[in-house]
């Protein structure tokens, strides 16, 4: 079984539009990401969310938005499409530990979704 | 603010060699976190390790080890007699938060073992 699941895997779109990009976990973990890597392999982390707590990275373009309707699940919805936009995404899902747990809080990724805005 | 810098852009290496991956960071937080993510060419992303800031032990996994030396903010990633399949790009990653939600990452080092 997929551990971290993304839809779609790619997304050809044009300016302007909306979109949305899903994202399962079936790890039971509490906390899940959402990444961006553009086309100069950069990585940035945009989102982070449990029930708890939602840290946005203030970079990102309030165009983004999370939606989490369950535990298991983080979506992301992208609003008015640029061509800046175009890049792989990618999901991870982790069970956060505290400071001093020395157990690794590892995170799973999904496979990413490449977007592209024409 | 935080910062991490990779000053590695790339790094080839012939197969059995060992190769140290430099790290190394600000923060001007007495709590943080590191990450070390591997990116093999087939694309997906894979978690290595994270240590926060309170624990200075080294750490080996296999053919892999960290050195984390907060005197110089370093966080060094050591892979021990490389092999091909260790080629990939590795990403360090800085982060104020137990959870990664506010990472830093760096620019990213290539490693190219070859056969």
């Amino acid at each position: 079984d997929t551990a971290v699941s993304q839809t779609p895997k790619y997304l050809v779109t044009q300016m302007g539009n909306d979109k949305s990009i899903k994202c399962e976990q079936n790890l039971g973990h509490d906390t899940m990401y959402w990444y961006k890597q553009d086309s100069k392999k950069f990585l940035k982390i945009m989102f982070s969310y449990n029930n708890k707590e939602l840290i946005i990275n203030e970079t990102v373009p309030n165009r983004f938005s999370p939606k989490s309707p369950d535990k298991a699940h983080l979506n992301l919805h992208i609003n008015s499409l640029e061509l800046g936009d175009s890049a792989v995404y990618f999901c991870a899902s982790s069970q956060v530990r505290p400071l001093f747990d020395r157990e690794r809080n590892e995170q799973f990724f999904g496979p990413g979704t490449r977007l592209t805005v024409l | 603010a935080q910062k991490v810098t990779q000053a590695q852009t790339e790094i080839s290496v012939v197969e059995k060699e060992d190769v140290t991956l430099d790290c190394v960071y600000e923060t001007r937080d007495t709590t943080y976190y590191l990450f070390w993510y591997k990116q093999p060419p087939s694309g997906e992303l894979v978690f290595l390790i994270r240590r926060n800031s309170f624990d200075e032990q080294n750490e080996i996994s296999g053919r892999y080890s960290w050195n984390f030396q907060k005197s110089t903010s370093s966080f060094n990633f050591t892979i021990t007699a490389s092999q091909v399949v260790d080629s990939a790009v590795y990403f360090c990653a800085l982060s104020e938060g137990v959870n990664a939600g506010k990472s830093t990452f760096g620019d990213g080092t290539t490693l190219t073992v070859k056969p």
